[in-house]
């Protein structure tokens, strides 16, 4: 079945420094992937997203290009802030069907002023 | 705009009590569903809906009911609850066409079964 690997957190990195959380799936056809960030107490919340194989989703200064060759959709950063502190969650889903949403463990980001 | 409302916030159970965790949403939305999350396992679905009247299961059902009666509504409902469903617990819901694939999420319950 589908699935999601996320690099394991936690990530600590000092303000102004370049981000990449690793995401890697597995899957059939042509999902739609997402990048998810949880901040303290809070739920889930979209950050960006892909739908097809060389889009580039981005928001925020954060970017992920879905790469169908790798199966990956790395995050990136050029420089963090320590607002970015946050669970960030790769996910994919697929646009028909059960609209069932399958979830990464969640990498937890750092950052120190 | 409310979005999805959970409530409680924070919930302690004995062991073999009952309790419903109530998720309601404002926005017309088909699709509902909920997820628990556990340390380093992430989101799991428990159940979903896609529709008034029809529910499904997730990955991790046991232990968990649901129904669907209103759109806005869907409820669920630990029957005899246990330590291992300790958890966090967040409903999550978006429209079944149009409106993108995103999902939105209520702010969460903390569940602590003794």
């Amino acid at each position: 079945g589908d699935s999601v690997t996320q690099m394991e957190g936690p990530v600590t990195l000092s303000e102004e420094a370049f981000l990449t959380i690793n995401c890697t799936y597995t899957a059939t056809g042509y999902p739609s992937l997402f990048w998810y960030v949880q901040y303290p107490g809070e739920g889930l919340q979209l950050l960006l997203k892909a739908t097809k194989a060389d889009d580039k989703g981005s928001n925020k200064g954060f970017e992920a290009t879905y790469r169908k060759e790798t199966t990956s959709f790395h995050l990136e950063k050029g420089s963090v802030q320590v607002s970015d502190s946050a669970v960030y969650f790769c996910a994919l889903t697929r646009l028909s069907g059960t609209y069932k949403y399958i979830f990464g463990t969640g990498t937890r980001l750092k950052v120190l002023a | 705009n409310a979005g999805v409302t959970q409530t409680p916030k924070f919930q302690v159970l004995k062991t073999g009590q009952s309790m419903t965790l109530q998720c309601a949403q404002d926005m017309n939305h088909e699709y509902m569903s909920w997820y628990r999350q556990d340390p380093g396992m992430g989101l799991r679905l428990i159940h979903y809906s896609v529709g008034a009247g029809i529910t499904d299961q997730g990955e991790v059902p046991n232990g968990y009911n649901v129904s669907r009666s209103t759109t806005e509504d869907f409820p669920l409902r630990l029957l005899s609850a246990a330590p291992s469903q300790t958890s966090v617990y967040f409903c999550a819901s978006r429209p079944s066409q149009g409106g993108g694939e995103k999902l939105f999420f209520g702010s969460g319950t903390q569940l602590s079964v003794l």
